[in-house]
């Protein structure tokens, strides 16, 4: 297992669609993060998982977002009716202790 | 939450130290302290951490004041590699999701 991998690494869509991301955490695992960072911010926290459950989700997390770890591996975060305030890079982290370990992203752009 | 304070930007010569500060007034005596950063196009990548005690690993050393209000990260002889955003934050035991400011931008020259 080499680390966290995101998929896609980029996404252009155009205002108003939905789009959908995966992140595959490393595999021991048992906590999953989803973080968006947009240009010269820190990242900010969306939500986390603890195996397949869903902790916490941030006052940031509108109703447009949803996030899901089936059988507390993968996890999706969909984003229903993109808006330009969307583009960001969605970044994904896991941890089984204090240490998260973050994922290249998906740098989103919505048009 | 409790706040940090860093410097935004720090530069330094390769193969010198840095000393990164990050003050943090009103930590809670069970906060801990996490170090991260960001290499350029990279996501975020542990550092170090640390409660009460100084803390030191392969990457850096953590010095942690006597009364906790601030800490500095110390990186002994910087590289060119280590150019990138670093990252103090706060986190009370059990909370593990992590609350970023905008960090301290190093710039490491040649």
């Amino acid at each position: 297992d080499t680390g966290v991998s995101q998929d896609p690494r980029h996404k252009i869509t155009k205002r108003g669609q939905n789009v959908t991301f995966r992140c595959d955490p490393i595999s021991e695992h048992n906590r999953l993060y989803w973080y968006r960072q947009t240009l010269g911010q820190g990242p900010e926290f969306l939500t986390y998982f603890q195996n397949e459950a869903q902790l916490e989700k941030s006052r940031l997390l509108s109703d447009r977002f949803s996030a899901e770890r089936p059988k507390g591996s993968f996890s999706t975060l969909e984003i229903q009716r993109t808006e330009q305030g969307d583009s960001a890079m969605y970044l994904c982290a896991s941890s089984s202790s204090y240490e998260q370990f973050f994922g290249p992203g998906t740098r989103l752009t919505v048009l | 939450d409790a706040k940090t304070t860093q410097p935004n930007s720090m530069e330094s010569n390769e193969e010198e130290p840095v000393h990164l500060p990050c003050n943090h007034s009103t930590i809670s005596g069970t906060d801990y302290i996490h170090w991260y950063r960001q290499l350029p196009s990279q996501g975020p990548e542990y550092v170090i951490h640390g409660l009460t005690s100084n803390v030191n690993n392969r990457m850096a050393s953590l010095a942690i004041a006597e009364d906790r209000k601030s800490s500095t990260l110390i990186l002994h002889r910087a590289t060119l590699r280590d150019a990138a955003v670093y990252y103090c934050i706060l986190s009370p035991p059990n909370d593990y999701k992590l609350s970023f400011g905008a960090g301290t931008t190093v710039t490491v020259r040649a």
